[in-house]
């Protein structure tokens, strides 16, 4: 079954400092991928996407994210965290190779950010 | 350019009561697609109405059902609720035929609890 794992629950990182967040997905054909990102109270917001062609992208807010194939991986990343990052990323996945059109979602990773 | 705007924000019912959550997309878009994301996990797939139309449903029961109107707004509605029911439900609006690879805008959420 296609899935969306995001092993870190949590990650906590200083303000300033490097960000990554971890994203596998099991899916047989190469997926749409997604990040958002969620604040307290808030929707999802779209961070950045991945459909085809250069396998690193940009995003809002100075977010990137690299797909790699061979690893079935998505890590999102930022070179310097600021403090309004804290919030709940999810990695997504979509569509499904019952030729559906749901987007299915990671459990997320919650980042707090220190002073 | 109003994004995608859900009532009511909070809402409480008790056990075996029925709710009715709304849902008004992005302008321009024509497909609606409803989540359940319990504290501390990712949003999970309830169903996707286009065209009128409940396309694809994910693993919840008939406890819930959905309807879009020819305006592209939807409602979903919930009956007997139960305990597990208490969660955000989270509207998302995108646009196509093919909403796979189609970017999801979500709105803010309408919190239910069940007493």
């Amino acid at each position: 079954a296609q899935s969306v794992t995001q092993p870190d629950i949590h990650i906590t990182v200083s303000e300033g400092a490097s960000l990554e967040l971890r994203c596998n997905y099991s899916y047989g054909a190469t997926p749409y991928l997604f990040w958002y990102v969620q604040s307290p109270g808030q929707g999802l917001q779209l961070l950045l996407k991945y459909f085809s062609g250069d396998t690193l992208v940009q995003g809002i807010k100075g977010f990137e994210a690299e797909f790699k194939r061979s690893q079935s991986s998505f890590n999102l990343r930022k070179p310097s965290v600021h403090w309004s990052d804290a919030a709940e990323y999810f990695c997504a996945v979509g569509p499904l190779e019952d030729g559906g059109f749901k987007t299915i979602f990671g459990a997320g990773t919650r980042l707090f950010v220190k002073a | 350019d109003a994004g995608v705007t859900q009532s009511p924000t909070h809402l409480i019912k008790t056990r075996g009561q029925q709710v009715t959550l709304r849902c008004s997309p992005k302008s321009g878009h024509d497909t609606v697609s409803w989540y359940q994301q319990a504290l501390g996990q990712g949003p999970q797939f309830i169903f996707q109405y286009y065209e009128e139309e409940e396309r694809q449903r994910g693993n919840f029961p008939d406890r819930f059902s959905g309807h879009q109107f020819p305006n592209y707004s939807s409602e979903l509605n919930v009956n007997a609720l139960l305990l597990g029911d208490s969660a955000l439900y989270l509207c998302a609006s995108s646009l196509g035929r093919f909403s796979g690879a189609n970017v999801l805008t979500f709105g803010a959420g309408s919190r239910l609890t069940v007493l």
